[in-house]
Order: C-alpha cells, then sequence, then structure tokens
C-alpha cells in the first residue's frame, strides 16, 4: 500500500537554528499539508498546498515557516529560526482530489527538539 | 481555541462490547466531520467521515452519527476488538476549506 513517508524520524536542532523537514507524498497526490502536535496536545493545522502555491495557512504559520516542492516528488517544511516551542511532532499529509472526497493519508511524523 | 473538543481523555472498554467516542464541536461553519485513529509512533489513520447533510454514515464496525442541532458527533466501535486500543481524534472542516481542526482525542483501551 503506497505510504507517505518522512525524514528524520528525530531532529534535535539548536534554538535559532535553521531545520528542514522532509516529507515524501503519495506520488498522484495532489494536495499536500503540514500538521504539528505539541506533546500532550491536539493536532494542529500549518499550512495546506496545492497546485505549487499555499491554499491555506494558519495563525501558527507565521514568517519563520516555508514549504516547498522542489522537485516533484519531495514536499519539505522550513523552520527559519526555530524556537523552544517549536519542539513538537511534524506530520506531513497528502491526498488525491481534497478531504471530503479522497482519504488523507499521514507519515509517520518527525519529533523535532529545539534546545 | 476549543472549536472541536473531546471532553473524555480515556475509556475503557470490554473486548466485544461498543465503544461510544463522542466529540463536540462550536463552530457552525463546520459542514464536514472526520475520525482518525492514531498509534503511538505513527501519524494519524483516517477512519470514517461524514457530511452535515447526513446524520448517519456506517463502514465496517464503525458508525459516525451526527446530531447538527445539538452540534455532536459520535463513534460507535462495535464489536471492539484490542487492535482498536489508540487515541481517536475528530476533526471538522467548513466549506470550501481544507483545514482540519482536531480535538484533544480520547484515549480508547480495549479490554480482553
Amino acid at each position: 500500500e503506497p505510504e507517505v513517508t518522512q525524514t528524520p524520524s528525530h531532529q534535535v536542532t539548536q534554538m535559532g537554528q535553521e531545520v528542514i523537514l522532509r516529507c515524501v507524498p503519495i506520488s498522484n497526490h495532489l494536495y499536500f499539508y503540514w500538521y504539528r502536535q505539541i506533546l500532550g496536545q491536539k493536532v494542529e493545522f500549518l499550512v495546506s498546498f496545492y497546485n505549487n502555491e499555499i491554499s491555506e495557512k494558519s495563525e501558527i504559520f507565521d514568517d519563520q515557516f516555508s514549504v516547498e516542492r522542489p522537485d516533484g516528488s519531495n514536499f519539505t517544511l522550513k523552520i527559519r529560526s526555530t524556537k523552544l516551542e517549536d519542539s513538537a511532532m511534524y506530520f506531513c499529509a497528502s491526498n488525491r482530489v481534497g478531504i471530503r472526497t479522497d482519504t488523507q493519508y499521514f507519515g509517520p511524523g518527525t519529533r523535532l527538539t529545539v534546545l | 481555541d476549543q472549536q472541536v473538543k473531546q471532553n473524555s481523555p480515556s475509556l475503557s472498554v470490554q473486548e466485544g462490547r461498543i465503544s461510544i467516542l463522542n466529540c463536540d464541536y462550536t463552530n457552525s461553519m463546520f459542514d464536514y466531520f472526520l475520525w482518525y485513529k492514531k498509534y503511538p509512533a505513527e501519524g494519524p489513520t483516517f477512519l470514517i467521515s461524514i457530511s452535515s447533510i447526513k446524520d448517519k454514515n456506517e463502514d465496517g464496525r464503525f458508525t459516525v452519527f451526527l446530531n447538527k442541532s445539538a452540534k455532536h458527533l459520535s463513534l460507535h466501535i462495535v464489536p471492539s476488538q484490542p487492535g482498536d486500543s489508540a487515541v481517536y481524534f475528530c476533526a471538522a472542516t467548513g466549506f470550501g476549506n481544507e483545514k482540519l481542526t482536531f480535538g484533544t482525542g480520547t484515549r480508547l483501551t480495549i479490554i480482553p
């Protein structure tokens, strides 16, 4: 069965450093998403991406965050200058034709620890 | 921001019995609702969804009920199996929207 993959599984970084989290969505999917889950809290939407541009973003997704689909297969989330409060599990997700008509598949997540 | 609430952080059910997980929402613009299951160290897995034009949707052992007037939905699992032990999240989205708003989750434990 096709799956969304994410690398690395765990990233440790110093506060103020840039991190790039990588995702490979399912190959025929057109909608891509990033979510995060701070330990013990709910899963929170960050951003959705369709047709090579951001379609929606949350208030969490400020100027420190950016997304890119650099080569038609990878989908990346960059955090320019990490803060302690960015420590969380980051999940990538994708679906073929949108949430209402198609199953959204999540990757296993990247645990980001900011020291 | 508590637009989607799951008031029971945990639930224990005997194997073979019915599990009922509840979810309440406050945003009247939500018109599509989903349930996800999550095991430790994995991403959420889609279970079942329901549009606001329906009040029930069934898929095998899973049934979701929607009560729009009460802004309440529930997930019924019957019969419950040990493999159902996981954290269950409800989520909601509004028309023309790809943003999911999640609840805080309910940890379901099925007792053999």
